[in-house]
């Protein structure tokens, strides 16, 4: 148990549906980030957020959508998809003042098809 | 934030101490080196990190040389458990922003 909470763990979706990942962490952290990680492939960071700003959207499709409503709750909205979306998606959080070490919760498969 | 080089993959027995290496030789003054690791389907789980001291806890120590260029990953007492990708992360200004190689495979054998 990491404090990085993540739902649902296993998602399934066709291309034309609407969905959404969620997490939320029990840390107090101010930082929170969406990776993906493809099959045999590194992780691959897509959205950064401190205190609720995003900070970062490393070139990620707008058919990922992220918000954070506040500093312990993290979506990623999830539409029109493609096959080549399946992916392990995680999130992470870290303290953005004073703390280093970022902690991954335990991840949404996601299949496209 | 630096590059780092670490073997694809490693054998340890089981009860063994399993000791990871990780080239880092551009690592500069202020960027730490982290040691997470990724059991099959799990998110990555945080190990250790350390800046120039050697650090230990209840997972592993990490041995970092002194001009920095490299370091170890010791876990003292390997156990089947243990089998996992191991990732080794030289994260500096760019706190969270960790950038992920392709690891180590480390697989603990009876």
């Amino acid at each position: 148990e990491t404090g990085v909470t993540q739902t649902p763990r296993h998602l399934v979706m066709g291309m034309t549906n609407k969905k959404s990942l969620k997490c939320e962490q029990h840390l107090g952290h101010n930082a929170m980030y969406w990776y993906k990680q493809s099959a045999k492939k590194p992780l691959e960071l897509m959205f950064v957020y401190n205190f609720k700003e995003q900070t970062e959207n490393n070139s990620v499709p707008s058919r990922f959508s992220p918000e954070c409503p506040n500093s312990s709750h993290l979506f990623l909205h999830l539409h029109t998809l493609q096959p080549e979306d399946s992916a392990l998606y995680l999130c992470a959080s870290r303290q953005e003042v004073g703390g280093n070490t970022i902690y991954f919760g335990e991840g949404s498969w996601l299949t496209v098809v | 934030d630096a590059k780092t080089t670490q073997p694809p993959s490693m054998d340890c027995a089981e009860g063994r101490a399993a000791n990871l290496p990780c080239n880092h030789s551009t690592i500069s003054g202020n960027e730490y080196v982290y040691w997470y690791r990724q059991i099959h389907s799990q998110g990555p789980q945080y190990i250790i990190h350390g800046l120039k001291n050697n650090e230990t806890n209840e997972m592993a120590s990490l041995i970092i040389t002194e001009d920095r260029k490299s370091s170890t990953l010791i876990l003292p007492h390997a156990t089947l458990r243990d089998t996992a990708v191991y990732y080794c992360i030289v994260n500096g200004a760019s706190y969270g922003k960790l950038t992920f190689g392709q690891g180590t495979i480390l697989t603990v054998h009876p």
